[in-house]
């Protein structure tokens, strides 16, 4: 009930098109959906985060679709730039627990100029 | 500091070693976390931290790995008698508070070989 499914494994476009990742989760006590980009040899950072009670963030280029009732979440990345090459990851986690995030299994995106 | 930061960088130990990590959280920050991450994997919780709280460790792995945090700030994370399926690379993420939403930030973690 813990896990978090992260689709696809891997992910190739070209500069200026849009990159999708998708995300289920199963625990519906989740509250706190974070994005995060891992460059190699570096901690992953935070890209951008969404709660429950809305249905879209957006952030610049990047943008977070949530569907509560299909408990999933896509992260959208617009105009996609060599600069994004890199690995992202979902998360889920329930803040009144200390925020404990569980991870989906990442995503490697290359953006051919 | 500026960032989170963890040392070494790199540890390559033989099987059966005690090899201690070490984490120095963002100032100010109040909840820290370990995390592993296996080649080509996501994150894996380890252990959370908050303030004087006793910490959750309901994701260590085995009664191998324990870690502490002093004064409520550096963190070492120590796994005894080390086994190869421990190579990975442990991150430490520090958090103003645990609720609210907060993001972490992340340390670049250390990469451990066991050989």
């Amino acid at each position: 009930q813990q896990q978090v499914k992260q689709s696809p494994q891997s992910l190739i476009v070209q500069k200026g098109g849009i990159s999708i990742i998708n995300c289920a989760y199963e625990n519906t006590a989740f509250d706190y959906f974070p994005w995060y980009q891992q460059f190699p040899g570096k901690g992953p950072a935070l890209l951008i985060a969404i709660r429950p009670d809305v249905s879209e963030k957006k952030e610049g280029r990047f943008t977070i679709s949530f569907n509560k009732s299909a408990k999933q979440f896509s992260l959208h990345i617009m105009d996609s730039q060599p600069g994004d090459s890199a690995t992202y990851f979902c998360a889920a986690g329930k803040v009144a627990a200390g925020n404990k995030l569980t991870f989906g299994g990442g995503t490697r995106v290359l953006v051919k100029p | 500091g500026a960032g989170v930061s963890q040392s070494p960088s790199n540890k390559v130990t033989e099987k059966g070693k005690d090899v201690e990590l070490r984490c120095d959280p963002i100032s100010g920050h109040t909840a820290l976390y370990w995390y592993r991450q296996s080649l080509g994997q996501g994150l894996e919780f380890l252990i959370y931290f908050q303030g004087n709280s006793a910490p959750d460790k309901s994701g260590l792995p085995s009664d191998r790995f324990s870690a502490e945090r002093t004064g409520g700030s550096v963190s070492t994370l120590t796994i005894q008698r080390t086994q190869q399926e421990d190579s990975a690379v442990y991150l430490c993420a520090s958090s103003p508070a645990p609720g609210g939403g907060y993001g972490y930030t992340f340390g670049s973690g250390t990469r451990l070989t066991v050989v």
